[in-house]
């Protein structure tokens, strides 16, 4: 099973700064998809960002963004102009092309924002 | 446009009990996903349907534990005499087609305390 990594528990950041999430994982398939997911207190996840592994381009979404290095199998997630409303869980997300029912998932970073 | 929805949001069993857990997906999604989250760790694949069928069962943890979808649309998951290493929160989600790069929408999950 793949296997996805989170190194940072919890991140802090003050509010209008940037913060990057880190996140790595571990596959031998070339095909595949990462997610960020963000998890406020409320539980329900939300999609932040997505990058299909065939796309050399970095996704961004607003003031999201990603820095995805296919060859080190790392996904980092960058957050600019931090908002209140930004706190919450983060978690890295693999899903595979060949066996894509399934996400795996790491173990999330907390994200604390400083007024 | 209504999201997934689950119910109870919060159940309490004691050890031996049985319990049912029930997803509304959102109409006419295709896919349904159930997750496990222990406490400070990300979402862990249980089980997959796609329609009524069930495709991947291979993350239920133990025979205790079963999922249904009869009609394609609403899926419960029923764990049976409840052990304390079950207590976690379960989260469901919909996708509206298979496939691994469509985004899975997540419900707020049940939170089940087993004492």
């Amino acid at each position: 099973a793949q296997t996805v990594t989170q190194s940072q528990p919890e991140m802090s950041v003050q509010e209008a700064e940037t913060v990057t999430l880190s996140c790595t994982y571990d596959t031998s398939e070339s095909d595949y998809y990462l997610f960020w997911y963000k998890q406020p207190p409320s539980r329900q996840m939300i999609l932040v960002i997505r990058q299909e592994a065939y796309k050399q381009q970095n996704a961004t979404e607003n003031r999201f963004s990603v820095n995805f290095q296919k060859a080190a199998k790392s996904f980092s997630l960058k957050i600019s102009d931090s908002q209140l409303g930004d706190a919450a869980m983060y978690f890295c997300a693999y899903r595979s092309e060949n066996t894509g029912n399934q996400f795996y998932f790491g173990t999330g970073t907390s994200l604390t924002v400083i007024p | 446009g209504a999201g997934v929805s689950q119910s109870p949001r919060y159940k309490v069993a004691k050890r031996g009990q049985d319990v049912a857990l029930r997803c509304d997906p959102i109409s006419g999604h295709v896919s349904l996903f159930w997750y496990q989250q222990a406490l400070g760790q990300g979402p862990e694949f249980l089980t997959y349907f796609q329609n009524e069928a069930q495709l991947d069962k291979s993350g239920l943890p133990s025979d205790r534990f079963f999922a249904e979808r009869p009609e394609g649309s609403v899926s419960t998951l029923k764990i049976q005499r409840t052990q304390q290493e079950d207590s976690a929160v379960y989260l469901c989600a919909s996708s509206p087609h298979q496939g691994p790069s469509y985004e899975q929408y997540f419900g707020p999950g049940t939170r089940l305390t087993v004492t």
